[in-house]
């Protein structure tokens, strides 16, 4: 059976440090990656997507960055956090099917 | 511009009633998810609908794509507590890249016992 691994579940970091989380798949081959931000309580924001492996395609302009090192992994990456940057991180693949697998996400606070 | 529009935004409901969340759209869609969210979890997909006029049931929950494929409801029969989360809609347009869905912003329901 597939699953998704992301991590860690929780970050505090300062303003102007870097950033790395990490999202992996298994039992499963080139499937679609995502990563969505999700503000308190409310609805999902794409931020990136990869179609295979080195392909990244950003949604929104801004201080983060995705690469796809391995057909399986899928990393969200920012040199420099902002206060803007926290959020509720989310990793998600798609196969065949309509609909998204989730991790279970990070909890990022930028202080 | 949000693509889905969902209502209400905040349902709070005793446990044993029925109520019906709504996801509205101008954009015609290929496929239509529904998530639940529990907090500090990532969303569990629920049903995918894609052909106008389907309905699908899961227990006690009922699901509804509109004819014309731009709108979606989700009803719940006598409600428990355990129904309690983030009910989030998301729609696939047609040609769109890599199986990309847009959501709406959710309906946070909260069933009281």
């Amino acid at each position: 059976s597939q699953t998704i691994h992301q991590w860690p579940a929780t970050l505090v970091q300062p303003v102007g440090s870097p950033l790395s989380l990490e999202c992996t798949v298994e039992g499963t081959s080139n499937p679609n990656l995502y990563w969505y931000r999700q503000a308190a309580g409310r609805g999902l924001q794409l931020l990136f997507y990869s179609v295979g492996i080195g392909q990244i395609s950003s949604e929104v302009p801004q201080n983060l960055s995705a690469s796809r090192p391995q057909d399986r992994q899928f990393i969200l990456s920012s040199k420099k956090l902002l206060l803007s940057d926290s959020g509720f991180y989310l990793c998600a693949w798609t196969g065949t099917g309509h609909g998204y697998t989730f991790g279970s996400g990070t909890r990022l606070t930028v202080v | 511009t949000q693509l889905l529009e969902q209502s209400p935004q905040f349902l709070s409901i005793q446990e044993g009633e029925n109520l019906t969340v709504y996801c509205n759209s101008s954009s015609v869609f290929s496929s239509l998810q529904w998530y639940r969210q529990e907090p500090g979890e990532g969303p569990v997909l629920l049903v995918t609908v894609v052909t106008g006029g389907e309905v699908k049931k899961l227990k006690r929950l009922t699901f509804q794509f509109g004819d014309a494929r731009k709108d979606s409801s989700l009803h719940i029969t006598a409600a428990q507590p355990g129904d309690t989360g983030l009910y989030l809609c998301a729609g696939r347009v047609y040609n769109t890249n890599a199986g990309k869905s847009t959501f709406g912003d959710g309906t946070t329901l909260t069933v009281k016992p």
